[in-house]
């Protein structure tokens, strides 16, 4: 049971270009959510979905795009990377909203120069 | 919105000591309560899961409690060891957005 993977899991990006980070769950858990963690702020929530063709905001959704085709899949895609946007995003799922734990993914250490 | 605090910040012990790692939140309409552990450079290790209705989880020398009135939880970890170095995560589901909210963490060290 593989749980939760990311990939990948280092990237460097020249500031301008755009990359999809990939997150795959095999528990077939409904709900997945993005995350980016920083020094000092704590994991903040960028998207998540409720269900496949279901996405939402989170906290700091701005640059980021989010789609769910598909129960296992939820891929993050930055539009235009800025430095900004140096950060470890980590991608989580669980079985539903509310009475339940979450897994997490290993993580994606993403650095744009 | 959900706030999530966790003190101490930092916190370095003696093998063999208990450790005592406090958390607060300031909704304390939630659905469960997570710790979770995190090595330097990992992902998040899930510790303990404790629904709204329980008092406290088990899982070795590892026990949480929660206070959902006061807003409060802690875990306990008995007597340390080095390998459990590492900083410690505490999150919330709040019931009326289902949202996950993290503290800041406490790092802990334990000195052999």
């Amino acid at each position: 049971n593989a749980g939760v993977t990311q990939t990948p899991k280092f990237q460097v990006l020249k500031t301008g270009q755009s990359m999809t980070l990939q997150c795959a769950q095999d528990m077939n858990h409904e709900y997945m959510s993005w995350y980016r963690q920083d020094p000092g702020m704590g994991l903040r929530l960028i998207h998540y979905s409720v269900g496949a063709g279901i996405t939402d905001q989170g906290e700091v959704p701005n640059g980021y795009n989010v789609s769910r085709s598909t129960t296992e899949d939820f891929p993050l895609r930055l539009l235009s990377a800025a430095p900004s946007q140096t950060s470890v995003y980590f991608c989580a799922s669980t079985l539903s909203e509310g009475n339940y734990g979450y897994t997490f993914g290993s993580g994606t250490r993403l650095t744009v120069v | 919105k959900q706030e999530v605090t966790q003190i101490p910040a930092a916190l370095s012990v003696p093998e063999g000591e208990n450790l005592v790692l406090n958390c607060s939140f300031t909704d304390s309409a939630i659905y469960n309560l997570q710790w979770f552990r995190q090595d330097p450079g990992k992902g998040l290790t899930s510790l303990l899961l404790i629904q709204s209705s329980q008092r406290e989880q088990t899982s070795g020398r590892l026990n949480a409690s929660l206070d959902k009135s006061s807003g409060r939880s802690t875990l306990y970890i008995a007597a340390s060891q080095p390998g459990d170095s590492a900083t410690y995560l505490c999150a919330v589901i709040t019931a009326n957005d289902y949202k996950l909210s993290f503290g800041a963490g406490t790092t802990v060290t334990v000195r052999a």
